[in-house]
């Protein structure tokens, strides 16, 4: 079981705005930024997001994040098929002294 | 432009030591501000952290880990992770991936593409 929650799935039409959630405690989320990862299938995670809501050279600005208090989320507006993969979230835990994953999102595109 | 590549043996053979090495190119591992890291990932599952190592050379782990842990800065351009006394509960995709780190706000970026290990006998 994932340190951080993550709910299993999410879908969206072409088009849609889609937003997933991340939620921990305040030893984690609560006390340090969250980062976004994708992971398109058969491939290596890939940095989304970093600091909460900041986007990497090459990103597009269709995805934002945000946090506020012990929760995340991620948003893709204008979802392509493209966006197919899963949705990780990562922060640092206070208590384990360690990096923690959520156990992703499975995104569909319909 | 940094790289990192993951190579070792697909297969191992339980209770024996995993070993695994990422091999960086592009840029230098003894120099900038980073932590140079491991993540795991058995199939159909998520990602876990199994710890790093800074180019100072200290290291942090993962505490269900920590006990059979070892990651390792080589000669070259390399950094290690052996894993000892494995059993098929660490058969996975293992990655090694660059930790920037910038006061609270660290991130991993890039990764390698992952090595698959099975330990089976």
């Amino acid at each position: 079981q994932s340190v951080l929650t993550q709910p299993p799935s999410a879908s969206g039409t072409p088009g849609q705005r889609v937003t997933m959630s991340c939620s921990g405690r305040s030893s984690n989320i609560g006390s340090h930024f969250v980062n976004w990862y994708q992971q398109l299938p058969g491939t290596a995670p890939k940095l989304l997001i970093y600091r909460n809501n900041q986007r990497p050279s090459g990103v597009p600005d269709r995805f934002s994040g945000s946090k506020s208090g012990s929760s995340a989320s991620l948003a893709i507006s204008g979802l392509r098929s493209e966006d197919e993969a899963d949705y990780y979230c990562a922060t640092w835990d206070d208590s384990l002294s360690g990096w923690v994953f959520g156990g992703g999102t499975e995104l569909t595109v319909l | 432009q940094v790289q990192l590549q993951e190579s070792g043996p697909g297969l191992v053979k339980p209770s024996q030591t995993l070993s695994l090495t990422c091999t960086v190119s592009g840029g230098s591992i003894s120099s900038g501000s980073y932590y140079w890291t491991w993540i795991r990932q058995p199939a159909g599952k998520g990602l876990e952290w199994i710890g790093r190592i800074y180019t100072s050379g200290s290291t942090n782990y993962n505490p269900s880990l920590k006990s059979r842990v070892t990651i390792s800065v080589d000669t070259s351009n390399n950094f290690s992770l052996k894993l000892s006394s494995v059993t098929a509960a660490d058969t996975a995709v293992y990655y090694c991936a660059r930790e920037t780190v910038a006061g609270k706000y660290n991130w991993f970026d890039p990764w390698g593409q992952g090595t698959l290990v099975t330990v089976s006998s």
